[in-house]
């Protein structure tokens, strides 16, 4: 078993649409991200966080410590959302272990 | 400030050469990590560095890979006798962290590694 899981593993959506995206982890952390890949291309970082909420534009993340869980939604959903999101958790030595990404398609 | 630089962006090797990647930091950053990601699979860490120090290499391969943090100028990964199977993207990413303040790593664009 991954020590990151994401699901779904693939996404679509029209556009307007609310988006969720979630992650379950099984280690201990100091903090988990929230990473964005166009096809191609490289990597972006959306947040980083260790407790409660963050927002950023359309771009909501939340964590849960006790539950080991974090959720990524995008609110008004956009074509140019379309991207590998990718969940990532820092643990041991600061390393990250990554999810496996999810691959988000938003249609107009 | 500039962001993490990596050169070369796209390298292609044949099998039995050397490959070098190179990583250049944020300025003010003084931990460097590298991750790997092969052709449709997640991404992998692989070594993570301080200025002149390994701090943890668990995801190396036991062979054929070494890094390097001089005090003085890039990271460097170097991977020696290219195989196909080295093919894949390498990121590298950078964080100024220090005592016990967890800090965003910065990653860089990538190297995308051909071996022919």
């Amino acid at each position: 078993k991954n020590e990151v899981e994401q699901s779904p593993q693939n996404l679509t959506a029209q556009e307007g649409e609310f988006i969720t995206i979630n992650c379950s982890y099984s280690v201990g952390i100091s903090a988990l991200h929230w990473l964005q890949q166009h096809p191609g291309g490289g990597i972006v970082s959306l947040f980083m966080l260790s407790s409660g909420k963050k927002k950023h534009g359309r771009l909501i993340a939340t964590i849960n410590i006790q539950e080991k869980h974090s959720s990524l939604h995008i609110t008004a959903s956009h074509p140019r959302d379309s991207a590998v999101y990718i969940c990532a958790v820092r643990s041991g030595t600061d390393k990250l272990i990554f999810g496996t990404g999810t691959r988000l398609q938003v249609f107009p | 400030n500039a962001g993490v630089m990596q050169n070369p962006r796209h390298l292609v090797r044949r099998r039995g050469q050397e490959a070098r990647l190179r990583c250049s930091p944020m300025k003010g950053h003084s931990h460097v990590y590298w991750y790997r990601q092969l052709p449709e699979e997640g991404l992998k860490f692989m070594v993570y560095l301080q200025k002149e120090n390994i701090i943890d290499e668990s995801g190396m391969p036991k062979e054929r890979f070494s890094a390097e943090f001089p005090k003085e100028g890039p990271s460097i990964l170097r991977i020696q006798q290219v195989v196909r199977g080295d093919s894949a993207a390498y990121f590298c990413a950078s964080s100024p962290k220090s005592g016990t303040i967890t800090y965003e790593q910065y990653f860089g664009p990538g190297t995308r590694l051909t071996v022919t």
